[in-house]
């Protein structure tokens, strides 16, 4: 499609519950960005794909977080046993990878998780 | 470590100002800087970028300088109107290899009729 699709809008979670969120990049880009925004406008990176291999995951906290981009299928970000601080809005963005595209991103409207 | 400020934090103004938004970065090896708008409950929708070898940018009312040397970047709104409220967000892209953006913290704009 021409914008990133992101499912669900909003979901909410019990302590310790699993979340899972999915992304649809934009078609044609190869590279997937996953962002959690905690507080109003600190947008904070995981981990991004090129195609599906992980490309680099130096934000994506050790445990409990985990990501996936299958071929033919939306990117997905899963959160194992979730806690209070998880409440957050996670962004997936897409970019394409010619030389010319200067890395500019396309974000999709977000998922809104709650931990409650 | 490249860190993103934005100031003012938040901003009221009467409808048809001319704004200027800041933005400053502590490294200026950059690659590009990208100025984002956020409605709320929404997504970033990209505003302009300016690649790093480029002074300024522009879109109908918009204009985006830079000026790597002094680490800054401004936003410029003309003749503003209630639409254009919104957080207005700066992201920064270091070179060298690093191609994830470092995020401001944004500029809350009300345009008021």
């Amino acid at each position: 499609g021409e914008e990133v699709a992101q499912t669900p809008k909003h979901l909410v979670r019990g302590e310790g519950q699993k979340a899972k969120l999915y992304c649809a990049p934009i078609k044609g880009h190869s590279y997937v960005f996953w962002y959690q925004q905690v507080l109003k406008n600190e947008f904070k990176f995981l981990i991004s794909f090129q195609n599906e291999n992980v490309f680099d995951e130096t934000g994506m906290p050790k445990e409990r977080f985990s990501a996936k981009c299958l071929p033919n299928s939306p990117c997905s970000l899963e959160i194992q046993a979730t806690k209070l601080e998880d409440s957050a809005v996670y962004f997936c963005a897409s970019s394409q990878s010619n030389p010319g595209s200067k890395w500019e991103q396309y974000f999709g409207p977000g998922t809104r998780l709650t931990v409650t | 470590k490249q860190e993103v400020t934005q100031i003012p934090a938040a901003l009221s103004v009467p409808e048809g100002e001319n704004l200027v938004l800041n933005c400053s970065f502590t490294d200026s090896a950059i690659y590009n800087l990208q100025w984002f708008r956020q409605d709320p409950g929404k997504g970033l929708t990209s505003l302009l970028l300016i690649q790093s070898s480029q002074r300024e940018q522009t879109s109908g009312r918009l204009n985006a300088s830079l000026d790597k040397s002094s680490g800054r970047s401004t936003l410029y709104i003309a003749a503003s109107q209630p639409g254009d409220s919104a957080t207005y967000l700066c992201a920064v892209r270091s070179s060298g290899g690093s191609y994830i953006p470092t995020f401001g913290r944004g500029t809350s704009l009300i345009v008021h009729p």
